[in-house]
């Protein structure tokens, strides 16, 4: 079975200060990995996912993740962050050949000037 | 750019009377998906749909629950006799089979409140 726990809620950072939420996992076969961003009224926007292969993924808007097996973790960040990015961010887990997404309750992330 | 709508935003309803949110997923896609989230909760997944039938479920889509796809376009959701912990976010997706089958476009949401 698969779980995803992200640490933190709510983040707030700086304009241009270094964007770090985490996401944690658990699956008892390889995983398929994903962030979403959701932005206010709006649907899930697909941020960047791993499936196999290279371990650091870029995705839109200059965010990126590394996939570490050996801490289960799958952490996003982004080095310099902008206010058009203060949304809610939900990492999700599927199972390598199954379609449904596992979520985690989601970090909103806040942009101060 | 093609996107999944859903209609209505925001649907109020009685407890115990019957709901349909309505989907349209992007055009050439052939997996059809659920999900729901309570005010405060992880998003969840409900079903998922493919060839016109049920592909998978969770413990959550249960006989209150029934998935259509009625015609070429439309993909519904209903719940025949709601509670009050029906009320959630309610987003659909879809997903293509010629490419990574796992990512999935998602809708903007129902906002389903059971008074």
């Amino acid at each position: 079975a698969q779980s995803v726990t992200q640490l933190g809620s709510h983040v707030s950072v700086s304009e241009g200060a270094l964007v770090l939420l985490r996401c944690n996992y658990s699956s008892s076969v390889p995983p398929y990995l994903f962030w979403y961003v959701q932005y206010p009224n709006q649907g899930l926007q697909l941020l960047l996912k791993y499936t196999t292969g290279a371990t650091l993924v870029k995705g839109i808007n200059g965010f990126e993740a590394e996939f570490k097996k050996s801490e289960t973790s799958f952490h996003l960040t982004k080095p310099s962050a902008h206010m058009s990015d203060a949304a809610e961010y939900f990492c999700a887990v599927s199972e390598t050949g199954a379609n449904n997404l596992f979520f985690g309750t989601g970090t909103r992330l806040t942009v101060i000037p | 750019e093609p996107e999944v709508t859903q209609t209505p935003s925001h649907q109020v309803t009685q407890m115990g009377q019957e709901v349909i949110l309505r989907c349209v997923p992007i055009s050439n896609h052939l997996y059809f998906y659920w999900y729901r989230q309570i005010l405060g909760q992880k998003v969840e997944f409900l079903v998922s749909f493919y060839n016109n039938e049920i592909s998978e479920k969770s413990e959550i889509f249960d006989d209150q629950f029934s998935v259509e796809r009625p015609d070429g376009s439309n993909f519904t959701l209903k719940i025949r006799s709601t509670k009050l912990e029906d009320s959630a976010m309610y987003f659909c997706a879809s997903s293509g089979i010629y490419e990574f089958y796992n990512e999935q476009f998602f809708g903007p949401g129902t906002r389903l409140t059971v008074l």
